[in-house]
């Protein structure tokens, strides 16, 4: 399994309040994504990152913001958390974008509500 | 990314083959057709890809019609750790854009005794 670590696993918190959930690799992968999976939804890219310091938005980005100060960690930040974003959230990460069929791998995501 | 349309559940007797059929019939030459699973409360398991060829590896075989209209993820010897639910996805390569991956609802295959 591709080695990717997502913490917390869990995580309760109320309306209003910063989160910051991580995803650390160990693969030297370049590239990162967040997702977020409601039910009816499927999962849903939030930002992704093609290099350190090298982030862009996906479909669902507003209320997010991320940031990748090292190959093997991408952070991603709740500003002020609302009850929309209760969800579950993935990491993934792939060796190449969107020139090569490499797949993605994902971590075993975090549980996230907020109250 | 063309649509992928996949029956909602299916059941396999746990040893037999599951077969688990997939439709695309509106993919592009440069899509790429992927498998993953996600067991209840894990994140998604790459399985396997292919763009026209057959493929198989250690988990999975997986058949592709010669028209790429439609597809077949073989898992022959199934077991009990193979329920879960399976997501067929069409996905363009060379876009220029995010490589989002653009999972459907997937079928639930129930293994059983």
């Amino acid at each position: 399994d591709a080695g990717i670590t997502q913490s917390p696993r869990h995580k309760v918190t109320e309306t209003g309040t910063p989160v910051t959930l991580r995803c650390h690799q160990t693969e030297n992968h370049r590239y990162m994504y967040w997702y977020r999976q409601d039910p009816g939804h499927g999962l849903r890219l939030i930002h992704y990152s093609y290099g350190v310091k090298d982030t862009d938005k996906g479909e669902v980005s507003d209320g997010y913001s991320v940031s990748r100060s090292k190959t093997e960690d991408f952070l991603l930040t709740l500003e002020s958390a609302t009850s929309s974003q209760t969800s579950v959230y993935f990491c993934a990460i792939s060796e190449y974008g969107t020139s090569s069929n490499q797949p993605q791998h994902f971590g075993d995501g975090t549980r996230l509500s907020i109250l | 990314d063309a649509k992928t349309t996949q029956p909602t559940s299916m059941d396999c007797a746990e040893g037999r083959a599951a077969n688990l059929p997939c439709n695309h019939s509106t993919i592009s030459g440069n899509e790429y057709v992927y498998w993953y699973r996600q067991i209840h409360s894990q994140g998604p398991q790459y399985i396997i890809h292919g763009l026209k060829n057959n493929e198989t590896n250690e988990m999975a075989s997986l058949i592709i019609t010669e028209d790429r209209k439609s597809s077949t993820l073989i898992l022959p010897h199934a077991t009990l750790r193979d329920t879960a639910v399976y997501y067929c996805i069409a996905k363009r390569i060379n876009t220029g854009t995010a490589s989002k991956l653009t999972f459907g609802t997937g079928t639930r295959l129930q293994v059983t005794l």
